[in-house]
């Protein structure tokens, strides 16, 4: 049982590049979101997914995109990276939408030059 | 939408005295106030949480308190290990939202 696996650890992008973070759970959860966290902002929701096939924008949705064609996969794409995407991201999953007891993966160091 | 404020962003105790850290939201719908701790280059780790029906929860040297009136809830922590350094974070969910919103952290330091 491995949890949230988020892959790669470390990513530098240049300007304009694009790329998938990829994030995998086995747990069975239904629930699955990604955050950036920033120094002193915390922790804001980008897009989340209450089940395969079912995403929602959060927070902070522009320049990203999901899907969630399977349970255990939710991958986020950067469709042209810019600076300001420069951020440490985390993948999450829950069992039910309404437990909120979040499982993090161990996050993605992202650098956009 | 729901806003959460922490506060305060850092706090330096001395092993052995108890710390505490506020946060305070601003949607009275808010139905679930968990805590998470996050350690040096790792994911933010579930510690405790409580629900709108209760006031007060425990699990050892941890305990969170939440005042629905004021709409602020509080995590405190006793006898302090250097162990307890790490960046905490506290989230609320509004009721009938798919969704956590964070407060902005405090970095907790515990000095030996």
């Amino acid at each position: 049982n491995a949890g949230v696996t988020q892959t790669p650890k470390f990513q530098v992008l240049k300007t304009g590049q694009s790329m998938t973070l990829q994030c995998a759970q086995d747990m069975n959860h239904e629930y699955m979101s990604w955050y950036r966290q920033d120094p002193g902002m915390g922790l804001r929701l980008i897009h989340y997914s209450v089940g395969a096939g079912i995403t929602d924008q959060g927070e902070v949705p522009n320049g990203y995109n999901v899907s969630r064609s399977t349970t255990e996969d939710f991958p986020l794409r950067l469709l042209s990276a810019a600076p300001s995407q420069t951020s440490v991201y985390f993948c999450a999953s829950s069992y039910e939408r309404w437990n909120y007891g979040y499982t993090f993966g161990s996050g993605t160091r992202l650098t956009v030059v | 939408g729901e806003n959460v404020e922490q506060h305060p962003s850092t706090l330096s105790v001395q092993e052995g005295d108890s710390a505490v850290i506020k946060c305070t939201y601003s949607d009275s719908a808010s139905n679930y106030f968990p805590w998470y701790k996050q350690e040096l280059g790792k994911g933010p780790q579930l510690i405790i949480d409580i629900r709108s029906n209760v006031g007060e929860k425990k699990d050892q040297r941890i305990a969170v308190t939440l005042n629905k009136t004021a709409k602020h809830f509080s995590l405190h922590i006793t006898e302090t290990q250097p162990e307890d350094s790490a960046v905490y974070f506290c989230a609320a969910s509004p009721q009938g939202a798919q969704k956590l919103v964070f407060g902005q952290g405090t970095r907790l330091t515990i000095n030996p």
